[in-house]
C-alpha cells in the first residue's frame, strides 16, 4: 500500500518560498512506472497541475508553464521523498497542496494523493 | 495546452436516478482521458481511468465512455455516497490538465 506524507509550512510570507516535501512508503521515488507530481486547487484556480519528477535512465522534470519561471520540484533518493520549491509567491499561490502518485506509460493516471496542505500566503 | 471543458457545472438529482456528466476535450486525446470523485475535505479519487476502465473498487454503477475529444461519466443509480464533484482529466500530453468540476447535489 502506497502512503504519501506531506510537509512543510502552512504560511508563506509574499515574495519568499514555498517548501513542501512529500516522503513515500510503499513505492520507489525510482520507480520505473510512477512520476512524483504537485498539484494545487484554490476556488480560483480549480484543480491545476504543477509539475512531476520521474526517473527513465535519467531524472526528467516537467513543469506547467504557467510556474515554469519559479519551480523547482526534486527527487531525494536517499530519503525516498521528493520537493516542491515556488519562488517569488503571491497571494494568488494560496491553495491547498497536494503530492500525488502517477502511474505513466500506457496508463496514466493519478492513484495516490495525499491528504493536502492549506498554504497561505499572507504577510 | 488541451482545455477540458465539463458540463454541467453543477445538478441536482434524486437517490436512485441516473446521471450523465460531459467532458470535452480541446484536441483529441484518445482515450487518455480520467474521472476523479472529490468530498469536502477531501483528496480527488480515481474512479474510471482511459475513458473507460473502471478503477478497483469502485462500484460498477459507475461507467465512463468516449474518446477522440468527448467524454462522459454516467453514474447508472445515484447513491447518498455519491453526491460529490466529480472532475476529468486528459493524460494525453503535457501540461496535465483538469475539467473545471461537476458537482452533483442531493435535489
Amino acid at each position: 500500500q502506497v502512503e504519501l506524507q506531506q510537509s512543510g509550512p502552512g504560511l508563506v510570507t509574499p515574495s519568499q518560498t514555498l517548501s513542501l516535501t512529500c516522503a513515500i512508503s510503499g513505492d520507489s521515488v525510482s520507480s520505473n512506472s510512477a512520476a512524483w507530481n504537485w498539484i494545487r486547487q484554490s476556488p480560483s484556480r480549480g484543480l491545476e497541475w504543477l509539475g512531476r519528477t520521474y526517473y527513465r535512465s535519467k531524472w526528467i522534470r516537467d513543469y506547467a508553464g504557467s510556474v515554469k519561471s519559479r519551480i523547482i520540484i526534486n527527487p531525494d533518493t536517499s530519503k525516498n521523498q521528493f520537493s516542491l520549491q515556488l519562488m517569488s509567491v503571491t497571494p494568488e499561490d494560496t491553495a491547498v497542496y497536494y503530492c500525488v502518485r502517477g502511474q505513466i506509460g500506457d496508463r496514466r493516471y493519478f492513484d495516490y494523493w495525499v491528504q493536502g496542505t492549506l498554504v497561505t500566503v499572507s504577510s | 495546452d488541451i482545455q477540458m471543458t465539463q458540463s454541467p457545472s453543477s445538478l441536482s438529482a434524486s437517490v436512485g436516478d441516473r446521471v450523465t456528466i460531459t467532458c470535452r476535450a480541446s484536441q483529441s486525446i484518445n482515450s487518455y482521458l480520467n474521472w476523479y470523485q472529490q468530498k469536502p475535505g477531501k483528496a480527488p479519487n480515481l474512479l474510471i481511468y482511459a475513458a473507460s476502465t473502471l478503477q478497483s473498487g469502485v462500484p460498477s454503477r459507475f461507467s465512463g465512455g468516449g474518446s477522440g475529444t468527448d467524454f462522459t461519466l454516467t453514474i447508472s443509480s445515484l447513491q447518498p455516497e455519491d453526491f460529490a464533484t466529480y472532475y476529468c482529466q486528459q493524460s494525453y500530453s503535457s501540461p496535465l490538465t483538469f475539467g473545471g468540476g461537476t458537482k452533483v447535489e442531493i435535489k
